[in-house]
């Protein structure tokens, strides 16, 4: 059975950082496309991130220069990185596990979600 | 970047009824299009990938199709677990973009 926990969120005042960390079992972090995907409060899903299991990473604008997704091979755990952090990025955080059809990746796996509370 | 417009926003219906949701993308998609139920407090769940292919462990009610710019979400037999939310996303290239979302409640 795949299992996804994501940790690390909480309240942190704008201009600051937090470290969100998904841990994996059943499902090999490194040999699997890996994204977050965020729910402001109310609101729809937003993608944020991916790591590519050859370790490329790509951004959704609104993040892009503030946020790194990063990996632990050993630990078979996902992470994600948020500088600069701005009321905006108040959200629950999930971590995503995708599955490839037919050329193409699909979120298949989800953690529970972390809520991101970002004010003073 | 694609946009992704579902309608309707919100539906309500009867345990044993029929719902069609549509999503609309801002350009071809072709077939890579994907539709998530969300609960309240719960993470997302895939139903259906590739447009028309039906999750492991997902009943046969659910059932999606479309292929280019126009996609449909069906729930034949409407049951009790599945008014919630759903959104459509597309996977033809990043970044990855969803629908606003369609609820879906009992009448």
């Amino acid at each position: 059975e795949v299992q996804l926990v994501e940790s690390g969120g909480g309240l942190v005042q704008p201009g600051g950082s937090l470290r969100l960390s998904c841990a994996a079992s059943g499902f090999t972090v490194s040999s699997n496309y890996m994204s977050w995907v965020r729910q402001a409060p109310g609101k729809g899903l937003e993608w944020v991130s991916v790591i590519y299991s050859g370790g490329s990473t790509y951004y959704a604008d609104s993040v892009k220069g503030r946020f790194t997704i990063s990996r632990d091979n050993a630990k078979n755990t996902l992470y994600l990185q948020m500088n600069s952090l701005r009321a905006e990025d108040t959200a629950v955080y999930y971590c995503a596990g995708l599955g490839s059809y037919n050329s193409a990746e699909y979120f298949q796996h989800w953690g529970q979600g972390t809520l991101v509370t970002v004010s003073s | 970047d694609i946009q992704m417009t579902q309608s309707p926003s919100s539906v309500s219906a009867s345990v044993g009824d029929t719902v069609t949701i549509t999503c609309r993308a801002s350009q071809g998609i072709s077939s890579w299009l994907a539709w998530y139920q969300q609960k309240p407090g719960k993470a997302p769940k895939l139903l259906i990938y590739a447009a028309s292919s039906l999750q492991s462990g997902v009943p046969s009610r659910f059932s999606g199709s479309g292929s280019g710019t126009d996609f449909t979400l069906t729930i034949s037999s409407l049951q009790p677990e599945d008014f919630a939310t759903y959104y459509c996303q597309q996977a033809s290239s990043l970044p990855y973009t969803f629908g606003q979302g369609t609820k879906l409640e009992i009448k």
